[in-house]
């Protein structure tokens, strides 16, 4: 089971570009690298997800090294509605090739004005 | 487009009463899953289904059970509520070619 470690919290203003990174040591060679964001009282909402490299889309982009030991999640010009906590997952594949989405505690972003 | 719709939105428990939360879903997604998320916490997951008939424990499992008996829908049973049981519940369903989660709204759950 690859086990995850992100920031608990973190904090940045309006406009600014936000990084969150994600230490995924024992990764393993078929999973994928997924992030979830979740306003308060609302299920989680796939955000991007990537392999290895680079992945963008009209959200945000995902940059993974070529070892795929770690992920960082790149938030350009926040805004205050992008407050919410941030998941990221690691792909734990189970025997009949499904993934069993395990998340962590999450990065709680507050975007101040 | 309905996605994943859980029902009921709302509910309070005795200690000692069962119930039984909804889950279904349109998307013809194989795979389901519950999750439970206490306040300011991340989610854990309960058990998980790969397809009709088929189902798994995920990480907190005691005091629930579930069952597939269709694709669509995915019940959540809690035996005998427990005040520990507090919390909301998740459903999920995941689409195998994106493997991308689409979420409920959630069941607000208060075991008194």
């Amino acid at each position: 089971l690859a086990k995850t470690t992100q920031p608990i919290s973190m904090d940045s203003y309006e406009g600014q570009e936000v990084n969150i990174t994600c230490s995924h040591n024992n990764i393993a060679t078929n999973d994928y690298i997924t992030w979830y964001q979740q306003f308060p009282s609302q299920g989680p909402r796939f955000i991007i997800q990537g392999y290895k490299t680079k992945v963008t889309n009209e959200v945000a982009s995902l940059f993974i090294p070529a070892d795929r030991k770690s992920s960082t999640l790149s938030l350009p010009r926040v805004s205050l509605s992008d407050t919410a906590v941030y998941y990221c997952l690691v792909g734990d594949i189970g025997n009949t090739g499904f993934q069993k989405l395990v998340f962590g505690t999450g990065t709680r972003l507050l975007v101040s004005p | 487009n309905a996605g994943v719709t859980q029902t009921p939105k709302f509910q309070v428990l005795k200690t000692g009463q069962s119930m039984t939360l909804q889950c279904a879903q349109d998307m013809n997604h194989e795979y389901m899953s519950w999750y439970r998320q206490d306040p300011g916490m991340g989610l854990r997951l309960i058990h998980y289904s790969v397809g009709a008939g088929i189902t798994d424990q995920g990480e907190v499992p005691n005091g629930y059970n579930v069952s597939r008996s269709t694709t669509e829908d995915f019940p959540l049973r809690l035996l005998s509520a427990a005040p520990s049981q507090t919390s909301v519940y998740f459903c999920a369903s995941l689409s195998d070619r994106l493997h991308e989660a689409f979420f409920g709204q959630g069941t607000r759950l208060t075991v008194v």
